[in-house]
């Protein structure tokens, strides 16, 4: 049972418009979600993360919205440019767990 | 600032044959240590997780191990590789439980 869903599996987007990339998640108690930016042959960066006692997290063009009522939260990214093509994974992690959970990745091309 | 270094960058091994991967983490005292692996276009997998020197956890079997040898240095090793063992594998640190950062990872091929 996948316990973090990423949507879509891929998306492109014109430069300069909004990426929004969806995650939902199956277990009640994670309260910290990260989402991590990675490119081809290398590790995945942290770049923004959001923890269940807030609705929205901003930094920058990158921003989380959180629905801990459906369990769903997506990352928008504003004014998309061609070095934002990447794989974009949101994780999930329990309180005081040392266990972060994954979901499959997103992979975003944007076209300049 | 803290920095984590992984080696070797790439590796071509056979079947059968021992691993040793490495993983030192500076800048940054009694860390929390963690073991990833992630297939060609997959997703990440936790493989192990250590809060401190001498203590490791499991959180898949896939017939590796893993030592924490002193407070900043993680081992990832198996006696006999398989061919399911070839991916990415990621050394990650963490202050507390949350923040996970991650270094730039060592590819492993198995032939």
């Amino acid at each position: 049972q996948q316990q973090v869903r990423q949507s879509p599996q891929s998306l492109t987007v014109w430069e300069g418009e909004t990426a929004i990339l969806n995650c939902s998640y199956e277990n009640s108690a994670f309260d910290y979600f990260p989402w991590y930016q990675q490119f081809p042959g290398e590790g995945p960066a942290l770049l923004i993360a959001i923890r269940s006692v807030s609705d929205k997290k901003e930094d920058g063009r990158f921003t989380i919205f959180f629905n801990k009522r459906e369990k769903k939260l997506s990352l928008h990214i504003t004014d998309s440019q061609p070095g934002d093509s990447a794989t974009y994974f949101c994780a999930a992690s329990e309180g005081g767990n040392n266990k972060l959970t994954f979901g499959q990745g997103t992979v975003l091309s944007v076209i300049p | 600032a803290q920095t984590i270094h992984q080696w070797p960058v790439a590796e071509i091994k056979a079947v059968g044959s021992p691993l040793s991967l490495g993983c030192t983490i500076k800048g940054k005292s009694s860390p929390n240590l963690y073991w990833y692996w992630q297939a060609t276009g997959g997703t990440l997998q936790q493989l192990f997780y250590s809060i401190t020197v001498g203590q490791v956890e499991s959180v898949v079997q896939l017939n590796l191990s893993a030592s924490r040898p002193k407070d900043d240095q993680f081992i990832l090793s198996t006696e006999k590789l398989l061919l399911s063992h070839s991916g990415f594998y990621l050394c990650a640190w963490s202050r507390g439980t949350q923040e996970v950062f991650f270094g730039k990872g060592t590819r492993l091929t198995v032939v």
